[in-house]
């Protein structure tokens, strides 16, 4: 079935140390994926994207990897900081003409000093 | 530049009962999505709106219906409320349906009893 998943549900780290959120997909056809991040009662929050013709894409802390052959995505975020505090969804898009994502449940990070 | 917006934050219903949703788009977006979001869980995708039309659709039954209006803000309609549609319900826009980051709304947390 359509599934994005994630390896970890929880993950705790001390602040300043860096962080890695890995994601499996499923589907070979997927040519864009997106991660978010979900702070307590508000909307998943865009971070970075990455489309399938990348391995890598780095913004400002963060660090996408795309491995295409073993399906995975990781989320790399730098110098973690209690901000960062949050539940990080992966989700994948399946072609054009479609805002369809499909999301897994989510992996919590804590942040502790 | 505003972001994507809705209303109300918070609803309760009874089972039986219909309800409407609302979303103002990000400006300059012509694509609106709406997503379901259980407690726990990542977000489902319900349908989308394209120019007025809807675009696509998630496995969702009939009675989840939505409209988007000229301006680009849209509606999300739900009948014959069921315990089962309680949930946060995304709103998000993206400026076309190609290979572009959706933006989402802070949602509408509805509660059936």
């Amino acid at each position: 079935g359509e599934s994005v998943g994630l390896h970890l549900p929880t993950l705790s780290v001390q602040e300043g140390d860096n962080s890695i959120i890995n994601c499996a997909y499923s589907n070979s056809a997927s040519d864009y994926f997106i991660w978010y991040k979900q702070e307590s009662g508000k909307g998943p929050q865009f971070i970075i994207d990455i489309r399938s013709n990348m391995d890598k894409r780095q913004g400002q802390r963060v660090t996408v990897l795309l491995n295409k052959t073993v399906k995975h995505l990781s989320l790399q975020i730098a110098a973690t900081q209690p901000g960062d505090s949050a539940v990080y969804f992966c989700a994948e898009k399946r072609g054009y003409n479609t805002d369809k994502l499909i999301f897994g449940t989510g992996t919590r990070l804590q942040v502790f000093p | 530049e505003t972001g994507v917006t809705q209303s109300p934050t918070h609803l309760i219903k009874t089972r039986g009962q219909q309800v409407t949703l609302r979303c103002s788009s990000q400006s300059g977006h012509n694509t609106v999505s709406w997503y379901q979001q259980a407690l726990g869980q990542g977000p489902q995708f319900i349908f989308q709106y394209y120019r007025e039309e809807e675009n696509g659709r998630g496995n969702f039954p009939p009675r989840f219906s939505g409209l988007q209006f000229p301006n680009y803000s849209s509606e999300l309609n739900v009948n014959a409320l069921e315990l089962d549609d309680s949930a946060l319900y995304l709103c998000a826009s993206s400026p076309d349906r190609y290979n572009s980051p959706l933006h989402f709304g802070n949602g509408t947390r509805l509660t059936v009893t």
